[in-house]
This record gives structure tokens, C-alpha cells and sequence, in this order.
């Protein structure tokens, strides 16, 4: 069964900086892309980036380019996300999403951990 | 404002059959497949169709997709109470994921 805990999430002062961390299970993990998923309070769901299974692929959505580095680490079966110069606009739940994948074609997010919560206030 | 627009709500009766649009472009659903996703109150989106027509295993077969040129609809039959939740399409756009903006399904 596909595990995905995410953990890192808590309070930041605007321009403060945090790192989340996804533990993945039940999967080959090396073969998966896997993305970052986030949603603000009582809003929609926003991509925030992907990172193919050799991290030679890597994409990062407009508002966090340049601020938000995404990583992995398949010996450890682990995904990050380096967040830096955080803003108020950054609040939001932070979901670990695996990759749907049947055969060898692949079909973007589908497995979704439980999320954890970044919140960046004064 | 989402790059998949969806309608922000809709209803319907236990029973009854409602459908979800998400309307797009050429760079995203006209060329790439859909993906809906289902998220009950205070949990985590759940995969509910990927490749715009397939169910991951253990979604009921009340809940089907569909895709014509660039926009895709999810049809959910036979309503149910436990079908009240938010949904969400979403599709690859060259280079990032785009969602659309949510439906709130109210079943009345």
C-alpha cells in the first residue's frame, strides 16, 4: 500500500525559511516522479513542483520559482522541498503526491499523503 | 483565477445523475488527458479518474469521465451523500500542472 508522510510543516515569520520532508512507502520509490501539491485555507489545490525518478527532470510553478527547491533522495526513499524567502501568500497545506503510473505510461499526481501545514506570519 | 475553469458548485438529489465540466485550452486539455480528483471535507484529494476515463481500483463505477476537445466532464450516477465533497480536474500544460478551480457537490 502507498505511504506518503509528510512532516516539516509549522509557523514562520515572513522571509523565514522551512524544509519539508515526505516519507514514502509501499513503492519503488526510484521510479516515480513525485510533486508538491498545495492548498491555501478554503482554497483550491495549487501544483508547486515536480521532480522526475533521477532528478533530471524538475518543474516548479511560477510563484514559487527561485524561492522553492525540490529534491529527493531514493536511497532513503525521500522527497524534500526547501522553502526559502516564505510569504504570507505561501500559507497552505503542503501535500506529497505520487505519480499514477499502469504499464510503463504515466499520468501525473495520484497517490496524495496527508499533508502538512505551513502557516508565515509575523 | 485557475487555468481549468469549473463550474464552483452543483447539486443534485440521492439518485440522481450530476455532471462536472472543466474547460480548457489547446496547451493543456486538447493536448494532454485529465485527471479528476475527489476531496471529501477535512481529508486529502483522492484519485478519482486519471487518462480521462480510467478508475484507479476501488472507485465505485457511479464515477466516469470523459474528454472532448478541450474540455472534460466527470459524471457521477446514482448519487449518495458520501458523494458531498469538493472536486477538482486537472491536466498537464507544457511544463506544469494546472487545476481547475474546484466544484462544491451538494447533494440535496
Amino acid at each position: 500500500e502507498v505511504q506518503l508522510v509528510e512532516s516539516g510543516g509549522g509557523l514562520v515569520k515572513p522571509g523565514g525559511s522551512l524544509r519539508l520532508s515526505c516519507a514514502a512507502s509501499g513503492f519503488t520509490f526510484s521510479t516515480h516522479t513525485m510533486n508538491w501539491v498545495r492548498q491555501a485555507p478554503g482554497k483550491g489545490l495549487e501544483w508547486v513542483s515536480s521532480i522526475n525518478s533521477y532528478s533530471y527532470s524538475i518543474y516548479y510553478a511560477d510563484s514559487v520559482k527561485g524561492r522553492f527547491t525540490i529534491s529527493r533522495d531514493n536511497a532513503q526513499n525521500s522527497l524534500s522541498l526547501q522553502m526559502n524567502s516564505l510569504r504570507a501568500e505561501d500559507t497552505a497545506v503542503y501535500y506529497c503526491v505520487k505519480e499514477i503510473c499502469t504499464g510503463s505510461w504515466c499520468y501525473g499526481p495520484g497517490y496524495w499523503g496527508q499533508g502538512t501545514l505551513v502557516t508565515v506570519s509575523s | 483565477q485557475s487555468v481549468l475553469t469549473q463550474p464552483p458548485s452543483a447539486s443534485g438529489t440521492p439518485g440522481q445523475r450530476v455532471t462536472i465540466s472543466c474547460s480548457g485550452s489547446s496547451s493543456n486539455i486538447g493536448y494532454n488527458s485529465v485527471n479528476w480528483y475527489q476531496q471529501l471535507p477535512g481529508t486529502a484529494p483522492k484519485l478519482l479518474i486519471y487518462a480521462n476515463t480510467q478508475r484507479p481500483s476501488g472507485v465505485p463505477d457511479r464515477f466516469s469521465g470523459s474528454k472532448s476537445g478541450t474540455s472534460a466532464s466527470l459524471a457521477i450516477s446514482g448519487l449518495q451523500s458520501g458523494d458531498e465533497a469538493d472536486y477538482y480536474c486537472a491536466a498537464w500544460d507544457d511544463g506544469f500542472w494546472v487545476f481547475g478551480g474546484g466544484t462544491k457537490l451538494t447533494v440535496l
